[in-house]
């Protein structure tokens, strides 16, 4: 079956700090990757996506995410975080850009 | 990017009744718009992907008639819970994806059933 799965719900860290928010998925081919954030009334916003090419991607934000076949991981990094990165994240994958399948998501928290 | 627009952002409603949800393209025209509803704590759920001119697409286990979905104008799509119960409580997003490169999403609607 195709899914994805986001193992943290919930992770703090403090500004200025290192941060990797994990993605897995199970999926039959080869498929699109994105990282989308959400933030409280506001819609959910494209941070990165992989369609093929170069396994390292480079989002907004300062954002970028690795796309590792050997273990159908797309892990979202950024090596330093600000206090207005803290919201919702989804990983999420699809055949193409329509029919997209989310993880449970991500909350991040940045203390000060 | 598109802007995506939804209308109403709350809604609280008797059970019973019936509520319905808008969501706009405000600056591209959209033959296909998608539905999806979001759990507490839940990831997204895709329900159905809405047709210009033509009947909804909804994915397997979601009640069409309890989900009515209309798709007028290449602008607007509209979602109507019927006979809403507690149960449908839920947060409901609406997207487009104009150029096939990414998908671009409204704020949501918060809806509330009593």
């Amino acid at each position: 079956a195709q899914s994805v799965t986001q193992p943290d719900i919930h992770i703090t860290v403090s500004e200025g700090a290192s941060l990797e928010l994990r993605c897995n998925y199970s999926y039959g081919a080869t498929p699109y990757l994105f990282w989308y954030v959400q933030s409280p009334g506001q819609g959910l916003q494209l941070l990165l996506k992989y369609f093929s090419g170069d396994t390292l991607v480079q989002g907004i934000k300062g954002f970028e995410a690795e796309f590792k076949r050997s273990q159908s991981s797309f892990n979202l990094r950024k090596p330093s975080v600000h206090w207005s990165d803290a919201a919702e994240y989804f990983c999420a994958v699809g055949p193409n850009t329509d029919k997209l399948i989310f993880g449970t998501g991500t909350r991040l928290q940045v203390f000060p | 990017g598109a802007v995506v627009s939804q209308h109403p952002s709350r809604v609280i409603c008797k059970s019973g009744t019936s509520v319905k949800i808008e969501c706009r393209s405000l600056d591209f025209q959209a033959t296909t718009m998608f539905w999806y509803r979001q759990f507490p704590k839940k990831s997204l759920m895709l329900m159905a992907t809405s047709n210009e001119g033509s009947k909804a697409t909804y994915e397997q286990g979601v009640e069409k008639d309890k989900f009515l979905i209309n798709h007028a104008s290449l602008t607007l799509s509209t979602l109507t819970v019927t006979s809403a119960h507690p149960e449908d409580s839920s947060f409901y997003i609406c997207s487009i994806s104009p150029d096939s490169y990414e998908q671009y999403f409204g704020p949501g609607t918060r809806l509330t059933v009593t």
